[in-house]
């Protein structure tokens, strides 16, 4: 079945900074990865997702890269904010299994 | 539009206890699934179901069971807990169009077993 890699397990950058976080599955029939940000005792929220006919996706600060060769993808967040410091969940739709695997998430920390 | 909602927040339960954990969506999505959220493990699908009547399991489904009698709840239930399901569980939604689609989270339920 799918499994999900996430690197690293915490990130701390200075504000303005730029932030990468890793993601590697296993599956090559996965064709769906979103990005989930979780602030401290709340729900995932859904930030941005890829699906496996486009490289790339912008939407003003945050990015996503996939390469499907590789099978890993990334999350860019440009010129972090405070309140960007939350932790990160990427997640692949495992297509043998049918449903979504998630990584083991990365706490990301932004210092002013 | 409430979106996805779960009912309790919050539980303490003793050992062999039953209980059961209530989310209910307001946008007419098809698909449901309940996943626990456990420290350093991310979120993982206990089970998980694709329309009305309809259940199917996920990755870690042994000890739970779950219902789906109409469209816009889907229950989680606890026949005997155990101290190993103290976690933080999560419901979420999709639509029917395929079930690689954005999912939405409810609050959570944070669970003790004592």
């Amino acid at each position: 079945g799918e499994n999900v890699e996430q690197h690293p397990s915490t990130l701390s950058v200075q504000e303005g900074d730029s932030a990468v976080i890793k993601c590697t599955y296993s599956d090559s029939a996965s064709n769906y990865f979103p990005w989930y940000k979780q602030e401290l005792g709340k729900r995932p929220q859904l930030i941005i997702d890829i699906r496996s006919n486009v490289g790339e996706k912008k939407d003003q600060r945050i990015a996503v890269t996939l390469n499907k060769t590789a099978k890993h993808f990334s999350l860019h967040i440009t010129e972090t904010q405070p309140e960007d410091s939350a932790v990160y969940f990427c997640a692949a739709f495992g297509g043998s299994q049918g449903n979504l695997i998630f990584g083991k998430g990365t706490k990301l920390s932004v210092k002013p | 539009n409430a979106g996805v909602t779960q009912t309790p927040k919050f539980r303490v339960l003793k050992t062999g206890q039953s209980m059961t954990l209530l989310c209910a969506q307001d946008m007419n999505h098809e698909y449901m699934y309940w996943y626990r959220q456990d420290p350093g493990m991310g979120l993982r699908l206990i089970h998980y179901s694709v329309g009305e009547g309809t259940t199917a399991k996920g990755e870690v489904p042994d000890g739970y069971n779950v219902s789906r009698l109409k469209k816009q709840n889907f229950l989680l239930g606890l026949e005997s807990a155990a101290p190993s399901q103290t976690s933080v569980y999560f419901c979420a939604s999709n639509t029917g169009t395929g079930l690689n689609q954005p999912q939405h989270f409810g609050d959570g339920t944070r669970l003790s077993i004592l």
